[in-house]
């Protein structure tokens, strides 16, 4: 079975400030992994996915995450925050057998700071 | 890129009675589509997974007379609340995966739809 834990459900940055984002995972497969950003009132929008390969994978605004095994982890992490990066972060996995069922962690909100 | 389109976005419906909604793959197949239920502040729940041609299958503590999914094309799945109440107000959005074409194995999300019930 797969499940994500996202660890701060509420993170505040300075704008220009790194945004880290952490995300674990949990999975008895080699899991596909995935993160998405959720804007008020809108839909989920893909920043980015790793299924095999490089593990340090870029996404788009400016977004990058890196898959770790060992640490089972996926943090998602951006040098520079912006004010519109201020939303909602959901990480999610799914296994690389189906890739059909996602399991998405809690979600983060992302709060910039002027 | 491929697209999933859900409709309607915004619906209010009044207690007791019923609401579809619909999510269509509009450049790929899907044989199989997700409808995921979002309660405010929190992540998206799994609900079911819908299988065109055959039965949906549901996630446990879904209730499957409660909330009708019907796949009956490789482009459409339609979500049906029946008997709507207030706690069945939520966000609910849909996935479909392209199997084929240049699109190799990706999951596609929809804008997602926003139900009131009043």
């Amino acid at each position: 079975a797969q499940s994500v834990t996202q660890l701060g459900s509420h993170v505040s940055v300075s704008e220009g400030a790194l945004v880290l984002l952490r995300c674990n995972y949990s999975s008895s497969v080699p899991p596909y992994l995935f993160w998405y950003v959720q804007y008020p009132n809108q839909g989920l929008q893909l920043l980015l996915k790793y299924t095999t390969g490089a593990t340090l994978v870029k996404g788009i605004n400016g977004f990058e995450a890196e898959f770790k095994k060992s640490e089972t982890s996926f943090h998602l992490t951006k040098p520079s925050a912006h004010m519109s990066d201020a939303a909602e972060y959901f990480c999610a996995v799914s296994d690389g057998n189906t890739g059909n069922q996602f399991y998405f962690g809690t979600g983060t909100s992302l709060t910039v700071i002027p | 890129g491929a697209v999933v389109s859900q409709h309607p976005s915004w619906v209010i419906c009044k207690s007791g009675t019923s609401v579809k909604i619909e999510c269509r793959s509009l450049d790929f197949q899907a044989t199989t589509m997700f409808w995921y239920r979002q309660f405010p502040k929190q992540s998206l729940m799994l609900m079911a997974t819908s299988n065109e041609g055959s039965k949906a299958t549901y996630e446990q503590g879904v209730e499957k007379d409660k909330f009708l999914i019907n796949h009956a094309s490789l482009t459409l799945s339609t979500l049906t609340v029946t008997s709507a109440h207030p706690e069945d107000s939520s966000f609910y959005i849909c996935s479909a995966r392209d199997y084929g074409g240049g699109s190799g194995n990706t999951i596609y999300f929809g804008e997602g739809s926003w139900l009131t019930v009043v």
